[in-house]
């Protein structure tokens, strides 16, 4: 059974930057896509992008561009979010996902001063 | 890019009940994607390519639809399928989801 370990909440200060990861296990990671999610508080789901963890290979959304980075560490089976130029608007919870059936538990970033 | 609007946004049914949730999109999709979430927990995925239930998902649940309008139904509703659902469409990026129908039993 696959599983998504999502690093813990994050408080950072507006205009910094923060590293999210998602650790899986029992799945082949290197043949698959994951995608990361936002959500705030009662509302929505939105998309940010995917990266197939074999290559690197990304797609963003392009409100995402230049805000959001993924990368992967195949010898841990790890993907990574970086997220910059935080703003009080990034506060949300965050998700990552193996398309689509594994899913994280989620990380909550909180931007305040 | 592609708008997805559900309605209704919040619909409330008896056990037993038939519930139809429909999704609009604002152009053709190939097909519709639907995630139910509960509260406090992460979205699940349980209709994929239209019509195809996830790995364990009920067969009272179903879903159906072409072009731009789609919909899940529930043959007979039962109190744990209270939850939020949302649909997503992938045809066209960024890839979008609805706003969300939130379900409740009565």
């Amino acid at each position: 059974q696959g599983q998504m370990q999502q690093s813990g909440a994050e408080l950072v200060k507006p205009g910094a930057s923060v590293k999210l990861s998602c650790k899986t296990s029992g799945f082949t990671f290197s043949s698959s896509y994951i995608s990361w999610l936002k959500q705030k508080p009662g509302q929505s789901l939105e998309w940010i992008a995917w990266i197939y963890a074999g290559t690197g290979g990304t797609s963003y959304n392009q409100k995402f561009t230049g805000k959001a980075q993924l990368t992967v560490d195949t010898s841990s089976s790890t993907a990574y979010m970086q997220f910059s130029s935080l703003t009080t608007e990034d506060s949300a919870i965050y998700y990552c996902a193996r398309h689509w059936d594994y899913w994280g538990q989620g990380t909550t970033l909180t931007v305040s001063s | 890019q592609i708008v997805l609007t559900q309605s209704p946004a919040i619909m409330s049914a008896s056990p037993g009940e038939k519930v139809t949730i429909t999704c609009s999109a604002s152009s053709s999709v190939s097909y519709m994607h639907w995630f139910q979430q509960k509260p406090g927990t992460s979205p699940k995925l349980w209709i994929y390519s239209t019509s195809n239930l996830a790995s364990g998902v009920p067969a009272r649940f179903s879903g159906s639809g072409s072009g731009t309008s789609y919909s899940l139904t529930i043959s007979r509703m039962e109190a744990e399928d209270a939850a939020t659902y949302y649909c997503q469409q992938r045809s066209s990026y960024p890839w979008t989801f609805g706003g969300g129908t939130k379900l409740e039993i009565k």
